[in-house]
């Protein structure tokens, strides 16, 4: 258990759906991440927050819309999202976002979208 | 574009031998790196950080870093089956956002046979 939990574990859901990711961190962090896992693909950033404020947002469609309501919770709210959106998506928490700074990893959301 | 690039694998080593996994990076500004080992269906979870030139050893683990080379790598000494995992490279360098952002490698896959 690294202190970032990551509910739901597993969703399957249709194009048309919408649904949210929820991330809860419980190391007194400041920073947030969230990342897609894709099979033979590396780890990619989706976006970081830094004290609520959403720092980095790496080109990502607009039918993922992160949430940061405070510095322990995070959310991905998923709409009308495609088949090739199917992968693990993790959440991560660090003291803050320098570099030094290691990040912890929640166990993700595996998602499958048909 | 800012890689890290690690060799796929597998790789496999008996139990008891050194395991030796290599990362080359693109971003000659980088200046923090980390190995992560991820179990299959599982979240990575950090097994060393490095900064600066030269070895750094945890237990059985050694990590080795060469600025100038561009690359770091880790060792792992009396590999057991349990160390059978991907080991994620990444690295973090002073662009993106405000203070850089973990580039990934794709992982390479070590299986320590019994």
């Amino acid at each position: 258990e690294t202190g970032v939990t990551q509910t739901p574990r597993h969703l399957v859901m249709g194009m048309t759906n919408k649904k949210s990711l929820k991330c809860e961190q419980h190391l007194g962090h400041n920073a947030m991440y969230w990342y897609k896992q894709s099979a033979k693909k590396p780890l990619e950033l989706m976006f970081v927050y830094s004290l609520e404020e959403r720092v980095e947002n790496n080109s990502v469609p607009s039918r993922f819309s992160p949430e940061c309501p405070n510095s322990s919770h995070l959310f991905l709210h998923l709409h009308t999202l495609q088949p090739e959106d199917s992968a693990l998506y993790l959440c991560a928490s660090s003291q803050d976002s320098r570099e030094w700074n290691i990040q912890y990893f929640g166990a993700g959301t595996r998602l499958s979208v048909l | 574009q800012k890689e890290v690039e690690q060799n796929s694998g597998p790789l496999s080593v008996p139990e008891g031998a050194i395991a030796s996994l290599n990362c080359t990076y693109s971003d000659r500004g980088s200046q923090s790196f980390f190995w992560y080992r991820q179990y299959s269906g599982k979240s990575p979870e950090l097994i060393m950080s490095i900064y600066s030139n030269g070895d750094k050893e945890d237990g059985r683990f050694t990590a080795q870093l060469n600025k100038a080379s561009q690359y770091v790598s880790l060792l792992i000494r009396d590999s057991q089956p349990s160390d059978s995992a991907t080991y994620l490279c990444a690295v973090k360098g002073i662009y993106g956002g405000s203070q850089g952002n973990l580039i990934f490698g794709k992982g390479t896959k070590l299986s320590v046979k019994p």
